[in-house]
C-alpha cells in the first residue's frame, strides 16, 4: 500500500538553530514528493516539492528538502529556523493517478 | 495570486441533515480534490474530481458523499445524511496539471451536533 510516514510527532528547535523534519515514503513507481505547511485555522500552503533532478530541492521561505531514494526519505530542513516558522508540517506523495496522500503530520516549534 | 475560496468557514448542522461545501477553484486549474482532517490531525484523501468526473475516491468516501461541478465555476461537497462523526475540517484543492502543487482553501469546519 503506498503511504508516507513521518515518525515525529512534534520538532523543538531553538531559534537560529537548523531544524530538520523527516519523511520516509511507499509509493510504486517513481515518487513525486511534497511538503506543505499549515498556520493555525488555515488550509495547506505549498512549500516544495520534487519530481526529477537534483535531490536536494529549493522552496519557499528558506525550506529545502532531500530526496534519498536509497533510504526512500525525503527530509524536510532549513539552516536557521525562526519563531515564525513553528507550524504544522506535512510530507505528502502521490499514491495513485489523481490522489496525493499525506503523512500524519509533524508539528514544529521553534523557542526563541 | 489566485486563491481557491471556501465556503461557508464553519457549518454547524443536526445529524441527519444534508450539508452543501462549497468551493470555488483557481479559474484555470482542472483537477478538484475534497480532503478532511479531524482535530489538525492527519489530512485525509477524500475524491479526486477530473473532466467532470470522479477520478479517484477513498474508502471515507461512500454513499453519503457526492460531488458535482454545476457551472465550471463552483465545485461543491454534499453529505446527505451527516452523522457525528463527519465533524471535521473540509478542505477543497485545485490543480492545474497531474503532478503540480494542489492549492489548499482555508477549509471550512463542519461541526455535527
Amino acid at each position: 500500500a503506498q503511504s508516507v510516514a513521518q515518525p515525529e510527532d512534534q520538532v523543538n528547535v531553538a531559534e537560529g538553530n537548523p531544524l530538520t523534519v523527516k519523511c520516509t515514503y511507499s509509493v510504486s513507481g517513481n515518487p513525486y514528493l511534497f511538503w506543505y505547511v499549515q498556520y493555525p485555522n488555515r488550509g495547506l500552503q505549498f512549500l516544495l516539492k520534487y519530481i526529477t533532478g537534483d535531490n536536494l530541492v529549493k522552496g519557499s521561505y528558506g525550506f529545502e528538502a532531500e530526496f534519498n531514494k536509497s533510504q526512500t526519505s525525503f527530509h524536510l530542513k532549513k539552516p536557521s529556523a525562526l519563531v515564525s516558522d513553528s507550524a504544522l508540517y506535512f510530507c505528502a506523495a502521490y499514491g495513485g493517478y489523481n490522489k496525493l496522500i499525506f503523512g500524519a503530520g509533524t508539528r514544529l516549534a521553534v523557542h526563541p | 495570486e489566485p486563491e481557491v475560496t471556501q465556503t461557508p468557514s464553519h457549518q454547524v448542522t443536526q445529524m441527519g441533515q444534508e450539508v452543501i461545501l462549497r468551493c470555488v477553484p483557481i479559474s484555470n486549474h482542472l483537477y478538484f480534490y475534497w480532503y478532511r482532517q479531524i482535530l489538525g490531525q492527519k489530512v485525509e484523501f477524500l475524491v479526486s474530481f477530473y473532466n467532470n468526473e470522479i477520478s479517484e475516491k477513498s474508502e471515507i468516501f461512500d454513499d453519503q458523499f457526492s460531488v458535482e461541478r454545476p457551472d465550471g465555476s463552483n465545485f461543491t461537497l454534499k453529505i446527505r445524511s451527516t452523522k457525528l462523526e463527519d465533524s471535521a475540517m473540509y478542505f477543497c484543492a485545485s490543480q492545474q496539471a497531474i503532478n503540480s502543487p494542489l492549492h489548499f482553501g482555508n477549509g471550512t469546519r463542519l461541526t455535527v451536533t
